[in-house]
């Protein structure tokens, strides 16, 4: 059964805390996304990785870091320096066909604070 | 710079009824355009994209968005809503290039009265 796995589904931080969110996908996709969802605020990207051991910033990096060592897996860490981490965090994978870039979501972490 | 603005953060419509939810577009360049829907505590789910093929495109489950440039939008649209259809819709708009590059709207949760 193919598809992208997030876990925990839900995760809480104490302060000060680093935490870290899983996604494994078993689609053998070349590029993965992380996103942040904050009601009414839409999605944010935060990191992306079109190959492994490459990977680069997206528009609200700060706080966060990634690895990509291995190309199903895509773990993204909350540092303690990110503030404000309570969000509902998403990670997507995608692939293209047909000319076309065709992008798949996991079902998503709920972080919150202690 | 590329940006869509979803026009109502909360729409209520009767089983039966009309679903309209609004997605106005700004883009240098003739953009793709997307609508994802997402059930709670679920990642998104694409319903369909605009890719300069067809003005009207048709989406799953019975959805289908008109683009119109003379507009800038691409407003989505569903004779006759079910109980099923109540979740949150994002549009979002891509320019060439991977979906790095896309930007998603702020999200419209769509209720559904019996």
């Amino acid at each position: 059964d193919g598809g992208i796995t997030q876990s925990p589904k839900y995760l809480f931080r104490k302060e000060g805390q680093n935490v870290t969110l899983s996604c494994e996908q078993n689609l053998n996709h070349d590029a993965m996304y992380w996103y942040r969802q904050d009601p009414g605020q839409g999605l944010r990207l935060i990191y992306y990785s079109q190959i492994v051991n490459d990977f680069q910033k997206g528009d609200i990096a700060e706080g966060y870091s990634v690895s990509r060592e291995k190309k199903e897996s895509f773990p993204l860490t909350v540092t303690s320096a990110q503030k404000n981490p309570t969000a509902f965090y998403l990670c997507a994978s995608s692939i293209w066909f047909a000319g076309d870039e065709k992008l798949f979501f996991g079902s998503g972490t709920q972080l919150s604070v202690l | 710079a590329q940006s869509v603005t979803q026009l109502g953060s909360h729409v209520s419509v009767s089983e039966g009824a009309l679903v309209l939810l609004r997605c106005n577009y700004s883009s240098s360049v003739p953009p793709y355009l997307f609508w994802y829907v997402q059930y709670p505590n679920q990642g998104l789910q694409l319903l369909l994209k605009y890719t300069s093929a067809a003005t009207l495109v048709k989406g799953i489950n019975g959805f289908e968005a008109e683009f119109k440039k003379s507009e800038t939008s691409f407003h989505l649209t569903k004779p006759s809503a079910h109980m099923s259809d109540a979740a949150e819709y994002f549009c979002a708009v891509r320019r060439s290039g991977g979906y790095q590059k896309v930007t998603f709207g702020i999200g419209t949760k769509l209720q559904v009265i019996p």
